[in-house]
């Protein structure tokens, strides 16, 4: 499985973008990139995922560089309640249905948004 | 749809007892697995299973044992608890590989 890197906590005022980053440099050519959040202690929640084109819907954007190597996640009006732990993780489709179902996740990154 | 439900909610244990986490989902989903996440830290996968009769260990399976008798279900037995046992647990679902996963609301578990 590729891993994932993101930095451990960002900062964004109230109404402005939130942009976060994660990088994925050994990301295989069948991976997935996928972002979940974590509020407070609830289960995390899926937001978006992509495998090579940029990613829209209505909580977020997904930005994938042409290498694949990173990626963006774009909250476009941020607001209080986007304040959580934000996930960001690969995974591999191999095979008729199954593949490395092996998920794991780092730490995220937590992002707090400022009034 | 209910989505992923784990019970129960809260559990206490003293060291040595055993229990057994449930967790059930309602929407077919094939792939299913059991996290654990420690303060201030993110999720570590304890075991997966990608169909019913199928399961194997995920980043830190030990002390935990899994089976999956049936798609719906994918119980979590803790046979003898330990302290460093205590934790959050999650359960996740999802339909086959390159699927977003459900998740439940967790189980918090602390033991003495």
């Amino acid at each position: 499985d590729a891993k994932t890197t993101q930095p451990p906590s960002m900062d964004c005022a109230e109404g402005r973008a939130a942009n976060l980053p994660c990088n994925h440099s050994t990301i295989s050519g069948n991976e997935y990139v996928y972002w979940y959040r974590q509020i407070h202690s609830q289960g995390p929640q899926y937001i978006i995922h992509g495998l090579k084109n940029n990613e829209t819907n209505e909580m977020a954007s997904l930005i994938i560089t042409e290498d694949r190597k990173s990626s963006t996640l774009i909250l476009p009006h941020a607001t209080l309640r986007d304040t959580a732990v934000y996930y960001c993780i690969v995974r591999v489709a191999v095979g008729s249905n199954f593949g490395n179902e092996k998920l794991t996740f780092g730490t995220g990154t937590r992002l707090t948004i400022i009034p | 749809n209910a989505g992923v439900t784990q019970t129960p909610k809260f559990q206490v244990l003293k060291t040595g007892q055993s229990m057994t986490l449930q967790c059930a989902q309602d929407m077919n989903h094939e792939y299913m697995s059991w996290y654990r996440q420690d303060p201030g830290m993110g999720l570590r996968l304890i075991h997966y299973s990608v169909g019913a009769g199928i399961t194997d260990q995920g980043e830190v399976p030990n002390g935990y044992n899994v089976s999956r008798s049936t798609t719906e279900d994918f119980p979590l037995r803790l046979l003898s608890a330990a302290p460093s046992q205590t934790s959050v647990y999650f359960c996740a679902s999802s339909y086959h590989g390159s699927s977003p996963l459900h998740f439940g609301n967790g189980t918090r578990l602390t033991v003495t």
